[in-house]
């Protein structure tokens, strides 16, 4: 069946520091791809997302590109925040577009 | 933006006890609800898709007797977990999805920790 793998945290990072969460992904078909984040006591945020192949998603600095030869997703930041401090999760929809399957999440801490 | 809440936070019950879970979309209509669960480390896994005034969906695997879901109007759907087990203890996420909306619309609650002794 459709899964999602994304790498084990935590991940540790000073500020400024730059940021690789890997996920790849097994699918029929052709998914749409999904990064959402999950702040302390909040509930999961979509961060952003991308529907095709080569599609690149972007927001708040986070950037991952839709690459179907390698079947993955990586979310990069070029320079992170404390403020990013958070927990990430990659996730796919296929089959009709009609539920969501998550990866494991990647919790982040940013140190000042 | 919008909000959905989730009632209580967190609950901690005996063996044998059944505990319900709200979930409210506060400043939309939500024609689908979505029930997860999260065991510590895992990935979130549906449970269920609740549709308002229909039976829910449920996954392969999800105790409908267990697990029972109610979505009783356009901004409420409930989850009752049924002679709630420790191995029941785990964080429930519901979400919602807007009126026309899609997948990637929903809009997650914030989780309920349920402990069970």
């Amino acid at each position: 069946g459709d899964s999602v793998t994304q790498m084990e945290g935590p991940v540790t990072l000073s500020e400024e520091a730059f940021l690789t969460i890997n996920c790849t992904y097994t699918a029929t078909g052709y998914p749409s791809l999904f990064w959402y984040v999950q702040y302390p006591g909040e509930g999961l945020q979509l961060l952003l997302k991308a529907t095709k192949a080569d599609d690149k998603g972007s927001n708040k600095g986070f950037e991952a590109t839709y690459r179907k030869e390698t079947t993955s997703f990586h979310l990069e930041k070029g320079s992170v925040q404390v403020s990013d401090s958070a927990v990430y999760f990659c996730a796919l929809a296929a089959g009709g577009y009609n539920k969501l399957i998550f990866g494991a999440g990647t919790r982040l801490a940013v140190h000042p | 933006g919008a909000v959905v809440s989730q009632h209580p936070s967190w609950v901690i019950c005996k063996s044998g006890t059944s505990v319900k879970i709200e979930c409210r979309s506060l400043d939309f209509q939500a024609t689908t609800m979505f029930w997860y669960r999260q065991f510590p480390k895992q990935s979130l896994m549906l449970m269920a898709t609740s549709n308002e005034g229909s039976k829910a969906t449920y996954e392969q695997g999800v105790e409908k007797d267990k697990f029972l879901i109610n979505h009783a109007s356009l901004t409420l759907s409930t989850l009752t977990v049924t002679s709630a087990h420790p191995e029941d203890s785990s964080f429930y996420i519901c979400s919602a999805i807007p009126r026309g909306g899609r997948t990637d619309t929903q809009y997650f609650g914030p989780g309920t920790r349920l402990t069970v002794l």
